[in-house]
């Protein structure tokens, strides 16, 4: 059991660029989670997949987020036309039917 | 809206201490409730509660939940300075959608 992973681990980018982020969960885990963390707060939900199904999306989640798990093992978030206040920690969850396990996550900054 | 109450926001005490983290909650149709130790890196699972009045236990870390009163405690005992870390509480409703519901931790600070 190798745990969660998260690609990249650290993402600078310049307003307005395109980022994807890769989640590769436990291996025998069917659901995935998609959180957003800042300084001095708890993470915040985005997004829910079970197996390859997208079952619940935050109101956070705007129109320029969009996560897809197509075979339902990994999964991807894409953020369009970044703004500074996309800089974050997005973090990435499994589950089976207990708790939820997390991944190192990926740091995104934006200039 | 589900809500996660974590108190207090930063404590420091010595190494040796026992301390008690608190968390009180209030969410639509409670399955479970966590508990995460976050160190400069990802939340790391301590405990799931899900019945009330159930001491959950894990070497000096212990866990309690109370469904009438809506909130759980952690307990450290003799605390290391290993334990200083962020310790986050959240909340899951039924149906394991919506993901968890986090309050904003507790800053727990161990000195020598």
């Amino acid at each position: 059991d190798t745990g969660v992973s998260q690609d990249p681990r650290h993402k600078i980018t310049k307003r307005g660029q395109n980022v994807t982020f890769r989640c590769d969960p436990i291996s025998e885990h069917n659901r995935l989670y998609w959180y957003r963390q800042t300084l001095g707060q708890g993470p915040e939900f985005l997004t829910y997949f079970q197996n390859e199904a997208q079952l619940e999306k935050s109101r956070l989640l705007s129109d320029r987020f969009s996560a897809e798990r197509p075979k339902g093992s990994f999964s991807t978030l894409e953020i369009q036309r970044t703004e500074q206040g996309d800089s974050a920690m997005y973090l990435c969850a499994s589950s089976l039917q207990g708790p939820e396990y997390f991944g190192p996550g990926t740091r995104l900054t934006v200039t | 809206e589900d809500k996660v109450v974590q108190s207090p926001l930063s404590l420091v005490v010595h190494e040796g201490d026992t301390v008690t983290l608190n968390c009180s909650y209030e969410v639509t149709n409670f399955r479970s409730l966590l508990w995460y130790k976050q160190e400069k890196k990802a939340p790391t699972f301590l405990f799931m509660l899900t019945s009330s009045g159930i001491e959950k236990k894990s070497g000096r870390l212990s866990s309690i939940l109370d469904k009438k009163e809506l909130f759980s405690i952690l307990n450290i005992t003799a605390t290391q300075t290993g334990d200083s870390a962020v310790y986050l509480c959240a909340v899951e409703r039924g149906g394991g959608a919506d993901g968890l519901t986090f309050g904003k931790g507790t800053h727990l600070i161990i000195q020598p």
